[in-house]
């Protein structure tokens, strides 16, 4: 069966604009989560989807980072007013139950952002 | 709140040479610890992970690591590397209630390999 996927797979924007980024999950997957790699840096938790609601998105950075699910499936990040330390790899990833400590998450390619 | 570290930054091996990957956590229960693998413009991919019992855990491509309370630390090895495993590799470490979902990565180790 097909992965996580994302799109797109690179985006440069400038500063000042809104960015939309997409993740599909795993089919039948009811968990969620989005993070942030930056260069030489781990990864950071952004927020995490039980079907619809957003039960933890404690990782966004500032107000203007949103996210949303729907259908219990797709999932857009949106970055309004984009800033140069927005730029990143976001990564998506979903399990199949959402106990995210004991399921395991399977990732997506990530979508490279880059803000000028 | 739990945390992880892994000390080494970057680390190169020969092919054939056995690995050895740092991790310590900071956590106060009993954690459950996870290795992702990531390739170079690849998503990141599970290669085992601790939840309880053996504390000698075996993963894929040959990989495993060992939970050692004592210490703090959940490192991974593999006996004899092979070209293919360069990569960068990330320890984690989620909290033990099912109303906690996130997962705390390190930052990472990039292994490289000497033909």
């Amino acid at each position: 069966g097909a992965g996580v996927s994302q799109s797109p797979s690179n985006k440069v924007t400038e500063k000042g604009k809104d960015v939309e980024l997409r993740c599909d999950p795993i089919s039948g997957h009811t968990a969620l989560y989005w993070y942030r790699q930056s260069l030489g840096q781990g990864l950071e938790f952004l927020i995490y989807f039980q079907g619809n609601s957003a039960p933890d998105k404690s990782g966004l950075p500032s107000d203007r980072f949103s996210a949303e699910r729907t259908g219990g499936s797709v999932s857009t990040l949106t970055i309004q007013r984009t800033q140069q330390e927005d730029s990143a790899v976001y990564l998506c990833a979903s399990s199949l139950h959402g106990e995210a400590n004991t399921d395991t998450q399977y990732f997506g390619p990530g979508t490279r952002l880059t803000v000028l | 709140a739990q945390s992880v570290t892994q000390p080494d930054i970057h680390i190169t091996v020969s092919e054939g040479a056995s690995l050895e990957l740092r991790c310590n956590y900071s956590y106060g229960a009993t954690p459950y610890l996870f290795w992702y693998v990531q390739s170079p413009g690849q998503g990141l991919q599970l290669l085992l992970k601790y939840f309880s019992g053996d504390t000698l855990v075996q993963g894929i491509k040959g990989f495993e690591a060992e939970f050692k309370r004592s210490q703090s630390s959940f490192n991974l090895r593999k006996p004899s590397v092979h070209w293919s495993d360069a990569a960068e590799y990330f320890c984690a470490v989620g909290a033990g209630y099912s109303s906690a979902s996130k997962i705390i990565f390190g930052s990472g180790t990039r292994l490289s390999i000497r033909p």
